[in-house]
């Protein structure tokens, strides 16, 4: 039972233009969303996050957007660079059990110069 | 400042075997949840621990255990080791049992485990 879906597995895009990255849910009770980034041999780092209560969410070039209706969320990235090149998990949480997420599959992002 | 680190970052064991892999969190922080990531997936909670306690677990068997240490380091143990548990093994720390309302966790590199 897959609660978080990321059903890109992969992701290509020039240098300069957007990336955009997405992920479904299926349980209305989550209400902390996250995307995380990993480059190969790390652990995976904290990129944004965003609260139910809220639609957008903004830092720097990145953007998250939250659609409850539709359960889903997306990040924006723009422009692309390539450095932003790795995978990113899209993550959620419920309540008080804020250190148990629950992961998406990951998007492969490659920005190509 | 230290982050998370983990050791070993590489072993090899075989079916049935046993093995502990170790977390160190980042300075500050008092929790310690553990995740399983198998080849292509995302990250699976295994459990968390906050002052020596289990404070949380996911859909895993009883061989896999862990503990926490008055210095809030962590090890996870898994007993009888199966083909399946072939993964990489992520520590993750934080400053409060809930992590990441108004924060995030902090992961290390993980720990490759192969099981033959």
């Amino acid at each position: 039972d897959q609660q978080v879906k990321q059903n890109s597995p992969s992701l290509s895009v020039q240098e300069g233009r957007i990336s955009i990255l997405n992920c479904d849910y299926t349980n209305s009770m989550f209400d902390y969303f996250l995307w995380y980034k990993k480059y190969p041999a790390e652990g995976p780092t904290f990129l944004i996050s965003i609260s139910s209560i809220k639609d957008k969410n903004e830092d720097g070039r990145f953007t998250v957007f939250l659609n409850k209706s539709a359960k889903h969320l997306s990040l924006h990235i723009v422009p692309s660079q390539p450095g932003d090149s790795a995978v990113y998990f899209c993550a959620a949480s419920k309540g008080n059990q804020g250190g148990k997420l629950i992961f998406g599959q990951g998007t492969e992002l490659s920005v190509k110069p | 400042e230290t982050g998370v680190t983990q050791s070993p970052t590489h072993l090899i064991k075989t079916r049935g075997q046993q093995v502990t892999l170790r977390c160190s969190s980042q300075s500050g922080h008092n929790t310690v949840s553990w995740y399983q990531q198998a080849l292509g997936q995302g990250p699976q909670f295994i459990f968390q621990y906050y002052r020596e306690e289990e404070n949380g677990r996911g859909n895993f068997p009883p061989r896999f255990s862990g503990l926490q240490f008055p210095n809030y380091s962590s090890e996870l143990n898994v007993n009888a080791l199966e083909l399946d548990d072939s993964a990489l093994y992520l520590c993750a720390s934080s400053s409060e049992p809930a992590g990441v309302l108004g924060g995030e966790l902090f992961f290390g590199e993980g720990s490759r485990l192969t099981v033959l």
